[in-house]
């Protein structure tokens, strides 16, 4: 059973289009990072969200981290083919930050 | 600067032998963190290294270690591997903790057991 899960699992959408995924946990994290995993590379960190409810905006992606902490959301907005990518959340359960856990990450294609 | 550097890329093993995987970090980062990534369990956390001392472990058998240096360089060892080794070995980097900057991945080592 993943701590982590994310949804969807997999999405392929038409450049332009807007799109949302998730990651859920019944377990309250101190803090979540968002990642992005492009094919034979390592994940690179998006953004860091620490505080429930809190909005954060990169250009055409916002994140948002539930009021409860238990919850996130990342919403690309007139997706291009560059933003195609493995996203992965990663949450900080025990709040040291030397530990996070990752969810199994949703698969996302852009095409032209 | 220098982004995190994994070697080797590639590597071929057969089961029952033991493998060395090397992780050079960002300057100035002490914390060194190791995860396997594969398609059934997503990236699981294998420990974490700072000033030479692990400071967690995930839930792997003792076939599984390894050691920080004091330049921070870190390497894992796998030994009597199994088939189920096989994955993609990510290391990252981070300053005293990943919580204000992330983590720095490497690119990987992807290893095969064969």
């Amino acid at each position: 059973t993943q701590l982590l899960e994310q949804s969807p699992q997999f999405l392929s959408i038409q450049e332009g289009e807007n799109l949302t995924v998730y990651c859920n946990s019944s377990s309250v994290f101190s803090s979540l990072q968002w990642y992005r995993q492009e094919p034979g590379e390592g994940p690179v960190l998006l953004v860091t969200v620490v505080t429930g409810g809190e909005v954060k905006k990169l250009k055409r992606l916002t994140f948002q981290f539930g009021d409860a902490r238990k919850d996130s959301s990342l919403h690309i907005t007139a997706a291009q083919p560059g933003d195609t990518g493995l996203y992965l959340c990663a949450g900080d359960q025990m709040g040291y930050g030397q530990n996070f856990v990752f969810g199994p990450g949703t698969r996302l294609s852009v095409l032209p | 600067k220098a982004g995190v550097t994994q070697t080797p890329r590639y590597l071929i093993k057969t089961r029952g032998q033991q493998v060395t995987l090397s992780c050079s970090p960002i300057s100035g980062h002490r914390s060194v963190s190791w995860y396997q990534q594969t398609p059934g369990q997503g990236l699981q956390f294998l420990f974490e290294y700072f000033s030479e001392t692990q400071r967690n472990k995930g839930n792997f058998p003792g076939r599984f270690s390894g050691r920080q240096f004091s330049n921070s360089r870190s390497e894992m060892n796998v030994s009597t591997l199994e088939l189920g080794d096989s994955a993609l070995y990510l290391c990252a980097s981070s300053q005293e903790t990943a919580v204000s900057y992330g983590y720095t991945f490497g690119s990987g080592t992807r290893l095969t057991v064969v």
